[in-house]
């Protein structure tokens, strides 16, 4: 049973290109949440989302920043126009949902930005 | 979802209990108390949750207080690779995210 596998692990890309970073989450999940880390920062809520749809977005910039869980296929956090502060560790979490009361969130290896 | 108050820091000898506070004042009825841990720059581990009555696992205990105002995770016979931020959050029923703080680094030394 695979965890929450995220991919790339690492990712380099020049000021000004885009990012795109997948998440598929565990089997059975059909929530996902997308955090930021910055260097020797905590972890950032950036986005949630069930399948086709964004639930909470209230941590996403609000520019150049947009996330996808279509019906088939990962989650698509993308990053357009990077920027050096976007240099960070990005994490994806899964669950299975919120009928059970207790929301556990299972949490990806996370996908590392380097923008140079 | 109501706040949570960790000390920044704490160190534990190898074998020893490690009991890590959390202070939740505000919690509500429905909100559940949830840890996390984070090794280096790993992803995230669940540890553990409660509602009301203190729970157990293979990892960790947690005591919930009475008024729920309060609570502790312990764990039992800390190792070197216990050594992590820990990560306190209350979090209602039925929410979606959940909002890490800046957690506790525990350090188990030798």
């Amino acid at each position: 049973n695979a965890g929450v596998m995220q991919n790339p692990r690492h990712l380099v890309r020049r000021r000004g290109q885009e990012a795109r970073l997948r998440c598929s989450p565990m089997k059975g999940h059909s929530h996902v949440y997308w955090y930021r880390q910055l260097p020797e920062e905590g972890l950032k809520f950036m986005v949630y989302l069930q399948k086709e749809n964004i639930i909470d977005e209230s941590g996403m910039p609000k520019e150049r920043f947009s996330a996808e869980f279509p019906k088939e296929g990962p989650s698509i956090l993308r990053i357009q126009q990077v920027v050096r502060g976007d240099s960070a560790a990005y994490f994806c979490a899964s669950s299975p949902g919120l009928n059970s009361g207790a929301n556990v969130l299972t949490f990806g290896a996370g996908s590392r930005l380097t923008v140079l | 979802d109501a706040k949570t108050t960790q000390p920044t820091s704490m160190d534990c000898a190898e074998g020893r209990a490690a009991n890590l506070p959390c202070n939740h004042s505000t919690i509500s009825g429905n909100e559940y108390v949830y840890w996390y841990r984070q090794i280096h720059s790993q992803g995230p581990q669940y540890i553990i949750h409660g509602l009301k009555n203190n729970e157990t696992n293979e990892m960790a205990s947690l005591i919930i207080t009475e008024d729920r105002k309060s609570s502790t995770l312990i764990l039992p016979h800390a190792t070197l690779r216990d050594t992590a931020v820990y990560y306190c959050i209350v979090m209602r029923t039925n929410a979606g995210k959940s909002t890490f703080g800046d957690g506790t680094t525990l350090t188990v030394k030798p």
